[in-house]
Parts: C-alpha cells; structure tokens; sequence
C-alpha cells in the first residue's frame, strides 16, 4: 500500500464522457504530479502543482484539465478523451517542488484508463 | 528536461545472483534517483544519491554514481524472485523536472 491514494483504480469511458481521476496524499507534500504511462514504457510528465499552483504542464491537450483543490487533493479532470489516451495515470507527490533540489516522489498505484 | 538511459533494456537471471543496470544522463545533475515498478503499480523509490556523493548503499542495493561519464549504477545483490520489476533512474537538475529512461526490466528466477 503506497501514502498516494488514486481512485477510481479502473476507469472506462467512452469518448463523450466527462469523468474525473482523483488523487491524495497526507504527507503534507507540497508539490503533486500527474503522470501518464503507456505500456512498456517510462512514465511521462503531464502536470505538476507546487504549492496548489501550477507550475509546470507538458503541452497537455486541453482535453485534460488538471485541478488542485487544497494541498492534499489533486485531480484530473477528463473530456472528448481518444482511444490513444488509453493508459495508466500515475499520481506523485514530493516534500518541495520540482524546481526545488529533486525531493524523491511518492507515487499512487494509478488509474488505469480505458477510452472505448 | 534531462532524461535517464537504462542498459541493459532486460535483464533474466536466477535467483540468489547479483543484477546490475546502468544509467547514462546527458547533462550536470543534482542527485540521481532509482526506482522500482512492479507491473501494473506505481513506482517505488529506491534510493538517493547526490552529485557530490560516489556510493550509497541500502540494504541490498550499492548505487555508484560517476559524475565525470555522466553515469550510475544500480547493483541488487543475492537477488530474489520479488525483486523481478522494471527499474527506473531519474537525473535531477536544479533547472527543472526529471524524467524517466525507459527502464531495466529485471526478472528473476527462482
């Protein structure tokens, strides 16, 4: 069992549905992240929030919409998703932020997103 | 951003032999980190180590860490059926973020 708590674990949707993921930790981390991560393959950056403000996005499609609503809680919010944007979403946090000296991340065990 | 390599790509052997996986990063680093993923669950932090450091050690895991080649080490020893997982290095600069190389994946058999 990790400290990063993601729900719903399994998630499908068709390509109209608006669904949320949502994550949280009481680690009293400052800084979350959303990672995607396709199979085989490394997870790749898509969000980052440091202290509730966003800091860095990836050129995310805006088909994805990041929300912080207090320092514990991160979401994702998802519209109009495509087949493509099938994938394990993997939610971090970490003590500082990422331009801060590379605190290890704490990670979720994810979401895993079919797009039908 | 900077960006880990991993080699080998996959790596198989039997259980109670040592496991080795290197990491090569293109840019000056302030630590460089190792992670642990098994399949289908997030990943797990392994271990630390800082560009001024040369080795750190952690129960079962020696990580080297060359800064003058740009590259680490990763060495499980007396390896078990449970450390089969893929394994990531993640550089970290102080400019930004860091990602993840494409990872070693480990398996171990009993």
């Amino acid at each position: 069992d990790t400290e990063v708590t993601q729900t719903p674990k399994h998630l499908v949707m068709g390509m109209t549905n608006k669904k949320s993921l949502k994550c949280e930790q009481h680690m009293g981390h400052r800084a979350m992240y959303w990672y995607k991560q396709k199979a085989k393959k490394p997870p790749e950056l898509m969000f980052v929030y440091s202290y509730e403000k966003l800091s860095i996005n990836e050129s995310v499609p805006s088909r994805f919409s990041p929300e912080c609503p207090n320092s514990s809680l991160l979401n994702l919010h998802l519209h109009a998703l495509q087949p493509e944007d099938s994938a394990l979403y993997l939610c971090a946090s970490s003590q500082t932020g990422a331009r801060d000296r590379g605190s290890p991340l704490h990670f979720g065990n994810g979401t895993r997103l079919t797009v039908t | 951003s900077q960006q880990g390599e991993e080699d080998p790509q996959a790596l198989s052997i039997q259980e109670g032999e040592n496991a080795t996986m290197n990491c090569s990063y293109k840019t000056s680093i302030n630590n460089l980190q190792w992670y642990r993923q098994n399949s289908g669950r997030g990943l797990v932090h392994l271990i630390l180590i800082r560009s001024n450091e040369r080795e750190k050690h952690s129960g079962r895991l020696r990580v080297t860490l060359d800064t003058s080649k740009k590259s680490s080490s990763l060495l499980i020893t007396a390896s078990r059926a449970a450390d089969t997982a893929s394994y990531f290095c993640a550089p970290n600069t102080n400019a930004g973020k860091s990602t993840f190389g494409d990872g070693t994946t480990l398996t171990v058999k009993p």
